[in-house]
């Protein structure tokens, strides 16, 4: 079974610019789930997708980003504009159903802003 | 404000020895709490999941408390290899909410 795939790898761009993160799930899950670590400190939620619902969002920083998942399956997350405070490691995880399954992270995107 | 205490400094033992981290939390009472294991450039894997009604639980090498009486857990890796020596997360979770919200992890480090 293929786990969860993030691309790209490591993106390097300039402030103001702009960047998509993607994010291919397990396939069957219908949770996907986007976090951020930023240098030194926890890993941190973003939001949850139930299918292609945002079902919390309450972790996104600001309007800048924006998440995606049409058709319930794949998603992006933009950054537009990206700025400084932005660089960090985005991961990605899936999980079958609610309550407290375990989720499936993906390796993560390591963005730097410069 | 909800805070997780987990020692961000790294933690050394030899190899054949019993590594203990801690896990200590304030301001909210987790129904549940996860503990995940983290290799340099990768995501978090899920390790063990313990409720608030459990005291212990145990997992091949792998054994977990969770105390809600001190608000603290604790994982136990006996018989420690090399191959341990990784970031352990500790994420205690609020029952109805999907989003896991993780401690800043401790390094442990195996020697041979």
């Amino acid at each position: 079974e293929a786990g969860v795939t993030q691309f790209p790898s490591h993106s390097v761009i300039e402030k103001g610019q702009t960047v998509t993160l993607r994010c291919d799930p397990i396939s069957g899950h219908d949770n996907l789930y986007w976090y951020r670590r930023v240098m030194g400190k926890e890993i941190k939620f973003l939001l949850h997708f139930v299918k292609e619902s945002k079902q919390d969002e309450s972790g996104m920083p600001n309007n800048r980003f924006l998440a995606e998942r049409t058709g319930g399956t794949y998603s992006t997350l933009k950054v537009q504009p990206a700025e400084l405070e932005d660089s960090g490691v985005y991961f990605c995880a899936s999980s079958y159903g609610q309550g407290p399954y375990e989720q499936y992270f993906g390796p993560g995107t390591r963005l730097t802003v410069t | 404000s909800q805070k997780i205490e987990q020692n961000s400094e790294a933690l050394n033992i030899q190899e054949g020895k019993t590594a203990t981290l801690t896990c200590n939390y304030t301001n909210y009472s987790p129904a549940y709490l996860q503990w995940y294991r983290q290799d340099p450039g990768r995501g978090p894997v899920f390790l063990l999941l313990i409720r608030e009604n459990e005291k212990e639980k145990r997992k091949e090498r792998l054994k977990v408390t969770f105390d809600t009486t001190l608000k603290q857990s604790l994982f136990h890796i006996t018989a420690s290899q090399p191959a341990d020596s990784a970031t352990y997360l500790c994420a205690p979770n609020s029952g109805g909410y999907q989003k896991v919200t993780f401690g800043i992890g401790t390094k442990l480090q195996v020697i041979p």
